[in-house]
């Protein structure tokens, strides 16, 4: 199955300022996933990238404040842009598994902890 | 539109006691279903699956049945242990194939010696 590795693991970050969330897949996906999950929450999508698209966002999700890059099948990042503390959680991405038909399910990386102080 | 409902946590059992997790969905189509689980300062790891109508997912000790009578994919385990304290989180995607989790809000086990 996929493997992601993600990454910062953690980081405590200003208000107002920005933090860059880095993935990389090591094959070739076409959509890569977005989740936040704040403390003590589900998951909740934050947008869907596909690579030569702009990413689709979930509703209460905007590009301004999480704008996201795909350049190409294996990469993704996710900024947080002016952050205030409303906005620690943690973010993760998210692919298939691989191996056709859902075989793996979905693989996720391991999760970027933020807080905003 | 989709979405999942599960049995609300926490939930604390002794070791060795029988643990069902309730999961129940919506969806349209024919969804595949998931339960993922996540260990204490740990990231989501897939549990188990199912992609079809009575197919049975099983790993660990854990099984789950998606029931598309009653659109629900409970978990369960017959003996749990101290070391299947986690959170676990029934999930749905309305599709095979990149289309994203549905998740649902999540139970937190916690087992007892």
């Amino acid at each position: 199955s996929a493997v992601i590795s993600q990454k910062p693991s953690r980081d405590i970050c200003q208000r107002g300022t920005s933090l860059t969330i880095q993935c990389q897949v090591d094959s070739q996906v076409t959509m890569m996933f977005w989740y936040r999950q704040q403390p003590g929450q589900s998951l909740t999508l934050i947008a869907t990238a596909n690579q030569g698209s702009e990413a689709t966002y979930e509703s209460g999700f905007v590009i301004d404040k999480f704008p996201i890059s795909r350049p190409n099948l294996t990469f993704s990042t996710l900024t947080v842009s002016n952050m205030s503390p409303e906005d620690s959680s943690i973010y993760l991405c998210s692919v298939e598994g691989g191996g056709g038909g859902l075989m793996n399910g979905y693989t996720f990386g391991s999760g970027t902890r933020l807080t905003v102080v | 539109g989709n979405s999942v409902t599960q049995m609300e946590g926490p939930v604390t059992l002794s070791e060795e006691a029988f643990l069902t997790i309730n999961c129940t969905y919506t969806a349209t189509g024919y969804p595949s279903l998931f339960w993922y689980v996540q260990y204490p300062g740990e990231g989501l790891q897939l549990l188990l699956k199912a992609t079809k109508a009575d197919d049975k997912g099983s790993n660990k000790g854990f099984e789950a049945t998606y029931r598309k009578e009653t659109t629900s994919f409970h978990l369960e385990k017959g003996s749990v242990q101290v070391s299947d304290s986690a959170v676990y989180f029934c999930a749905l995607t309305p599709r095979a194939g990149n289309t994203p989790l549905v998740f649902g809000k999540g139970t937190r086990l916690s087992v007892i010696a």
